[in-house]
């Protein structure tokens, strides 16, 4: 069982156009992680948020944490072919585990 | 510096035999992480190191999976009388301190078939 959701599950667009990822669960997370993963390759670690409402950029990737700290969105602009990849979200719990939970992840494909 | 390395990259195994998959943490980190990611999903927590000693195996399925880190650095993920539901990828990370929010530095994983 996973505790964080993601959707869209599958999202295929054409370069340059721009899209939202989300991730949302039922659960309050001290933090949220958001990873890219490559096909046989581990996660890659893209931006840690752990405060509600709190919005992070890097590049052309924006990352938001919900205000109750429940949900995520990613907002990726003008998509590249090299944005092309897994991506998921993962949140750390209030109660100090250190494991993270892992979402289901969106799979996105980027056509030149 | 060296990142999180697995071993081996793929195991193919039998039905009912023994496995073993290897992490070597990024040197210093002091917390180490299993997880487990099925096709087409994210990776679910198996156990959680901090140091030598298991501090939360809570996500370990059955008593057939087992994990060591006898000195802090190296883990060993064991698994017993494996069964087709095993075939997996097994995700290792480490990270410095292991306290929230740090950050976890995956490793490549081991892809693991069982026939």
């Amino acid at each position: 069982t996973q505790l964080l959701e993601q959707s869209p599950q599958f999202l295929s667009i054409q370069e340059g156009e721009n899209l939202t990822v989300y991730c949302n669960s039922s659960s309050v997370f001290s933090s949220l992680q958001w990873y890219r993963q490559e096909p046989g390759e581990g996660p890659v670690l893209l931006v840690t948020v752990v405060t509600g409402g709190e919005v992070k950029k890097l590049k052309r990737l924006t990352f938001q944490f919900g205000d109750a700290r429940k949900d995520s969105s990613l907002h990726i602009t003008a998509a590249q072919p090299g944005d092309t990849g897994l991506y998921l979200c993962a949140g750390g719990r209030q109660t100090g585990a250190n494991n993270l939970f892992f979402g289901t992840g969106t799979r996105l494909t980027v056509i030149p | 510096g060296a990142g999180v390395s697995q071993t081996p990259s793929n195991k193919v195994t039998e039905k009912g035999k023994y496995v073993e998959l290897r992490c070597d943490p990024i040197s210093g980190h002091t917390a180490l992480y299993w997880y487990r990611q099925s096709l087409g999903q994210g990776p679910e927590f198996l156990i959680y190191f901090q140091g030598t000693g298991a501090a939360d195996d809570s996500g370990l399925p059955n008593d057939r999976f087992f994990a060591v880190r006898p000195e802090g650095s190296v883990s060993t993920l064991k698994i017993q009388r494996t069964e087709r539901g095993d075939s997996a990828m097994y995700l290792c990370a480490s990270s410095l301190a292991g306290g929230p929010p740090d950050t976890q530095y995956f490793g490549p994983g081991t892809r693991l078939t069982v026939l």
